[in-house]
């Protein structure tokens, strides 16, 4: 069975610094990763992908994460926090069936961020 | 803008009432989800439609009943709720091919209250 494990349920960071938020992840073959991002009362939205092609994952404003198979990790990061990154993020893995995935989740950590 | 469209954003409703939920998607996705989540939890699963077809109910209890009734519209039928049904409900909907790499689209949800 697949699972993914956030390793912070919370993280504070300043405007201005480095986001680094961790996810470590189980899988039996090559997994195809998700990390999405939720404000408040929204759904969730998309950030980026990892789908075996680069390790590097560049995704939507200015976060990426990188792919370790040695250490089964998916970490996110950004190098400059905005106000506006303040959200719940998850850290996802797809397990595909035939025509639909089922999406294991994380529990998420939320992001805090002080001016 | 998200691009799966949930309609009603709120809904107060007593335990003997009758509602729907409702959902629209026009991405041409052939899979699609509905999700119940509490606060500071992430997503469960509770249906998957796959080529209108329903593939997955995770157990759901018979108060909640869904409806695929074309590609593009997904319902929840809601009937004799109980308080501990009040949560976010979430639809998502995903490429038909299974790939693990298509990820899941969500809407901004449906916030229900059960009273």
């Amino acid at each position: 069975a697949q699972s993914v494990t956030q390793l912070d349920s919370h993280v504070s960071v300043s405007e201005g610094t480095p986001v680094l938020l961790r996810c470590n992840y189980s899988s039996s073959y090559s997994p195809s990763l998700f990390w999405y991002v939720q404000h408040p009362n929204k759904g969730l939205q998309l950030l980026l992908k990892y789908t075996s092609a680069a390790t590097l994952v560049k995704g939507i404003n200015g976060f990426e994460a990188e792919f370790k198979k040695s250490e089964t990790s998916f970490h996110l990061t950004k190098p400059s926090a905005h106000m506006s990154d303040a959200a719940e993020y998850f850290c996802v893995v797809s397990d595909p069936d035939t025509g639909f995935q089922k999406l294991v989740f994380g529990t998420g950590t939320r992001l805090l961020v002080s001016p | 803008d998200t691009e799966v469209t949930q309609t009603p954003k709120h809904l107060v409703m007593g335990m003997t009432n009758k509602k729907s939920l409702k959902c629209e998607q026009h991405m041409g996705h052939r899979a699609m989800y509905w999700y119940k989540q509490k606060a500071k939890k992430p997503p469960e699963l509770m249906f998957v439609y796959s080529y209108e077809k329903l593939s997955i109910n995770e157990s759901v209890p018979s108060r909640f009943s869904p409806e695929c009734p074309n590609s593009s519209l997904l319902n929840l039928h809601l009937h004799a709720l109980q308080p501990e049904d009040s949560a976010l409900y979430l639809c998502a909907s995903s490429h038909g091919s299974g790939l693990r790499d298509q990820p899941q689209h969500f809407g901004d949800g449906t916030r229900l209250s059960i009273l």
